[in-house]
């Protein structure tokens, strides 16, 4: 009963050195979501794919590419990691079942640029 | 602007008291309205939908929906210590492309006293 899982859980990376955060679910969901998380702002979206082959940009995608790689997985690449990109960011999935469907979201991953 | 406005607080509210919370949203044809409750070092957890104008009863927690207004509120009623959280106004609307676009507000910090 995983649902929806994120590695790592912690990082830390030094200016200019790539990552990629891995978000799988074992729901079945259409839809994933990337956000970040910094004090004061709420949950900001980074990316989003309503289903496989799709993504979309959302609120702050600048320094980020995502992959959608099949319906169970979608992850987030930083090509060249920032310290504006410190942050807690949170993957998440639903249904595309009309106007309703919860979000279920991972347990974050907490990632500092040095 | 934001498409989705939270007041940041803290809002501080004595127990047993009454809690309120207020979002405002910009896109006119957001669909479906949520708040998600989030404790410090925690994924959020929704706790109550609404898609239509009025009201909708759910326990303790009342959520309420003015779309003429753009205004989502959530009732918290016999408020208790373990309700201090920080509660996420979230909208879901369509893109062009037909697909479901989750947005979050700042968030309201919510303290209830004992």
């Amino acid at each position: 009963n995983a649902g929806v899982t994120q590695t790592p859980k912690f990082q830390v990376l030094k200016t200019g050195q790539s990552m990629t955060l891995q978000c799988a679910q074992d729901m079945n969901h259409n839809s994933m979501y990337w956000y970040r998380q910094d004090p004061g702002m709420g949950l900001r979206l980074i990316y989003y794919s309503a289903s496989e082959g799709t993504t979309d940009k959302g609120e702050v995608p600048n320094g980020y590419n995502v992959s959608r790689l099949n319906k169970r997985e979608f992850s987030l690449r930083l090509e060249s990691a920032a310290p504006s990109q410190t942050s807690v960011y949170f993957c998440a999935s639903k249904f595309n079942k009309g106007q309703t469907g919860e979000l279920f979201f991972g347990e974050g991953s907490r990632l500092t640029v040095l | 602007q934001k498409e989705v406005e939270q007041n940041s607080g803290p809002l501080s509210v004595p127990e047993g008291a009454i809690a309120s919370l207020n979002c405002t949203y910009s896109d006119r044809v957001s669909q479906s309205f949520f708040w998600y409750r989030q404790y410090s070092g925690k994924s959020p957890e929704l706790i109550m939908s609404i898609y239509s104008n009025g009201d909708k009863e759910d326990g303790r927690f009342t959520a309420q929906l003015n779309k003429a207004s753009q205004y989502v509120s959530l009732l918290i009623r016999d408020s208790q210590p373990s309700d201090s959280a920080t509660y996420l106004c979230a909208v879901l609307t369509l893109n062009s492309g037909g697909y479901q676009k989750v947005t979050f507000g700042t968030g309201t910090k919510l303290q209830v006293i004992p």
